[in-house]
């Protein structure tokens, strides 16, 4: 069955490194998301990705966050320098979307960021 | 501004009994929803949907019921197992604008008691 895959699956930074948060989306999906969830917190929406763009980002999405789709096939998150409350799983989903029937997003197992 | 709001954020029931978990939204918008399940330390796994073209749809012990003209679907489990203990996520998709995006509700931790 395909799936979603995030490496690493832990990551350890320093306060202030950039960090780039890797991706590897089903291959027939056209909409990719990231997604995180602090310690013992919600998950919060961050970022979609359609057709090689930011379709929507949230308040969280400041301009430390990037997204990219370099060579087709993975999907990265950057944070440019980070900071201590970003540590938190980080979840990428990707779904079809291309009619309502594949509206159904498939999560990674998450990489968790610790930021020290 | 929440579209899609799951107000219970946790609810507790017996084994073997009925679960069921309420979500409300605001975006008359939504064509299709859906019921995500996670685990700690997991990312959400799909669970069960819904087209507004419907009004319930089951699959094994779970059924989810929309009622479109109250802005409200369900998500019923029965019989409640232990192992159905997780974090219930109510996410919601529309066609709207050049937009395509599952909007997510804040999460019901659903604890099945032995």
């Amino acid at each position: 069955e395909p799936e979603v895959t995030q490496t690493p699956s832990h990551q350890v930074t320093q306060m202030g490194q950039e960090v780039i948060l890797r991706c590897v989306p089903i291959s027939n999906h056209l909409y990719f998301y990231w997604y995180r969830q602090i310690l013992g917190q919600k998950v919060e929406f961050l970022v979609s990705f359609y057709n090689n763009e930011i379709s929507e980002k949230s308040e969280i999405f400041d301009d430390q966050f990037s997204v990219e789709r370099p060579d087709g096939s993975n999907f990265t998150l950057k944070i440019r320098s980070t900071k201590l409350e970003d540590s938190a799983m980080y979840f990428c989903a990707s779904s079809r979307g291309d009619s309502l029937m594949n509206t159904e997003a498939f999560f990674g197992q998450g990489t968790r960021l610790t930021v020290v | 501004d929440q579209q899609v709001k799951q107000n219970s954020p946790s609810l507790s029931v017996q084994e073997g009994r009925i679960s069921i978990l309420n979500c409300d939204y605001t975006n008359s918008m939504f064509d299709y929803f859906l019921w995500y399940k996670k685990y700690p330390a997991e990312g959400p796994t799909f669970l069960i949907s819904i087209s507004s073209i419907k009004d319930k749809n089951e699959d094994g012990r779970f059924t989810v019921f929309l009622n479109k003209s109250a802005k409200h679907l369900s998500l019923h489990i029965v019989p409640s197992q232990p192992g159905d203990s997780a974090v219930y996520f109510c996410a919601a998709f529309g066609l709207g604008g050049s937009n395509y995006k599952l909007t997510f509700g804040k999460g019901t931790l659903l604890t099945v008691n032995p």
